[in-house]
């Protein structure tokens, strides 16, 4: 069974620096999709960036990158420029590509504090 | 606007008692989907249903059940034999790689 690890429960950063979440998982499979979820206070589940592990380049969505190192199972979330609002619970998520087995593996989640 | 409805909001349990949680869609996605959250914890798939009239036990499915008699709803019904049912209840649903989530329903029990 997959298993996804965050080894950071919580972080912090001052708002305009840049901060990294680590995220690493276990898998046998050579295929699958990879996510970065965002939880604000709201408790919303809020679609950040997905990385498809055939893709060598890593995916980047405006001031959020991924660091994806498929040989190391690593899969880090890069934010630039925090703001204020990027304050949240992070989670890291797994996803088989096979169809009719489409459900997400989640990390146990990482609350970023951004400091004014 | 397109989304994913959950309701209630928030939602109270009376011992021996089934409460059912409601979730719509309109966006036309085929997969659906109830995890489980609990505080310091990330979510955990308790049921999901990939066509109507069809759906799969999650990782801990004990204690709920589901139906998916039409594509835009998947309602989860939390059962007298769910003994510790005091979480956040997130619906989502996919049609390809993405999951698009609503916005839960607390469950607590009097």
């Amino acid at each position: 069974a997959q298993t996804v690890t965050q080894s950071q429960p919580e972080m912090s950063v001052q708002e305009a620096e840049t901060v990294t979440l680590s995220c690493t998982y276990d898998t046998s499979e050579s295929d699958y999709y990879l996510f970065w979820y965002k939880q604000p206070p709201s408790r919303q589940m809020i679609l950040v960036i997905r990385q498809e592990a055939y893709k060598q380049q890593n995916a980047t969505e405006n001031r959020f990158s991924v660091n994806f190192q498929k040989a190391a199972k690593s899969f880090s979330l890069k934010i630039s420029d925090s703001q204020l609002g990027d304050a949240a619970m992070y989670f890291c998520a797994y996803r088989t590509p096979n169809f009719g087995n489409e459900k997400l593996t989640f990390g146990t989640g990482t609350r970023l504090t951004i400091i004014p | 606007d397109g989304g994913i409805t959950q309701s209630p909001k928030y939602l109270f349990r009376k011992e021996g008692q089934n409460v059912t949680l409601s979730c719509e869609q309109n966006l036309n996605h085929d997969a659906m989907y109830w995890y489980r959250q609990d505080p310091g914890q990330g979510l955990r798939l308790i049921y999901y249903s990939q066509i109507v009239n069809d759906f799969q036990k999650g990782d801990i499915a004990e204690g709920y059940s589901v139906s998916r008699e039409k594509k835009e709803s998947f309602p989860l019904t939390v059962t007298s034999a769910q003994k510790n049912p005091t979480a956040f209840y997130l619906c989502a649903s996919s049609i390809g790689r993405a999951q698009h989530f609503g916005d839960g329903t607390r469950l607590s029990i009097l």
